[in-house]
């Protein structure tokens, strides 16, 4: 049981390029979440997802679109890449919704640099 | 919109002694989560707290839920190296477009 993972773990992308970060799990979760991290602002969330075909934004959606094709996997694409998408980005799942069980289980990270 | 508050930002300690945070929000929140972010890892989640006055325990780690429901302590008893790391509490919040927030994190050091 893997849990949570990510890949890739690291990326150096030039402004304007395209890439596609993907998230598995294998704990059956209904719910994924897509976080990105900032020094001193937390975890901050993108967009999420509570069941395979769905998706939805979460606080900072702007230049991110995701799918969900498979209930296992959830993808985080940038389009075209800008410096300030430069910080560490985590996927979440869950079990439940939050009026469920809130616990939200954390890949170990992807950590993107935008030149 | 709901916000949790964790300060200070940084907090450095000697090994061996106790150490608290403190999280709190002007809102009310019905579950408390605390969670630890080792150095290059994701968070793991260390206590939740689902009923105010809740006092839960996980080995040297204590965590209250407080009974306004707007504020939450993590307790670590007893520190080691290993607890270095940034530490958050997380919240739902309540509503439409319910989410899971999170404080800004503490940044524990602990001195050998």
């Amino acid at each position: 049981n893997a849990g949570v993972t990510q890949t890739p773990k690291f990326r150096v992308l030039k402004t304007g390029q395209s890439m596609t970060l993907l998230c598995a799990q294998d704990m059956n979760h209904e719910y994924m979440y897509w976080y990105r991290q900032d020094p001193g602002m937390g975890l901050r969330l993108i967009h999420y997802s509570v069941g395979e075909g769905t998706t939805a934004k979460g606080e900072v959606p702007d230049g991110y679109n995701v799918s969900r094709l498979k209930k296992q996997n959830f993808l985080l694409g940038l389009e075209s890449a800008a410096p300030s998408q430069t910080s560490v980005y985590f996927c979440a799942s869950s079990t439940a919704g939050l009026a469920g069980n809130p616990t939200q289980y954390f890949g170990p990270g992807t950590r993107l640099t935008v030149l | 919109g709901q916000q949790l508050n964790q300060s200070p930002q940084s907090m450095f300690i000697q090994e061996g002694e106790d150490v608290s945070m403190n999280c709190t929000s002007s809102s009310i929140f019905n579950t408390w989560l605390w969670y630890k972010q080792d150095p290059g890892e994701g968070p793991v989640l260390l206590i939740a707290l689902y009923k105010a006055g809740e006092l839960t325990s996980n080995g040297r780690l204590t965590a209250q839920f407080g009974i306004t429901r707007k504020d939450s302590f993590l307790n670590i008893s007893a520190s080691i190296p290993s607890d270095v790391g940034i530490y958050f509490c997380a919240g739902p919040t309540t509503g439409a477009n319910s989410k899971l927030t999170f404080g800004k994190g503490i940044t524990l050091s602990v001195r050998p």
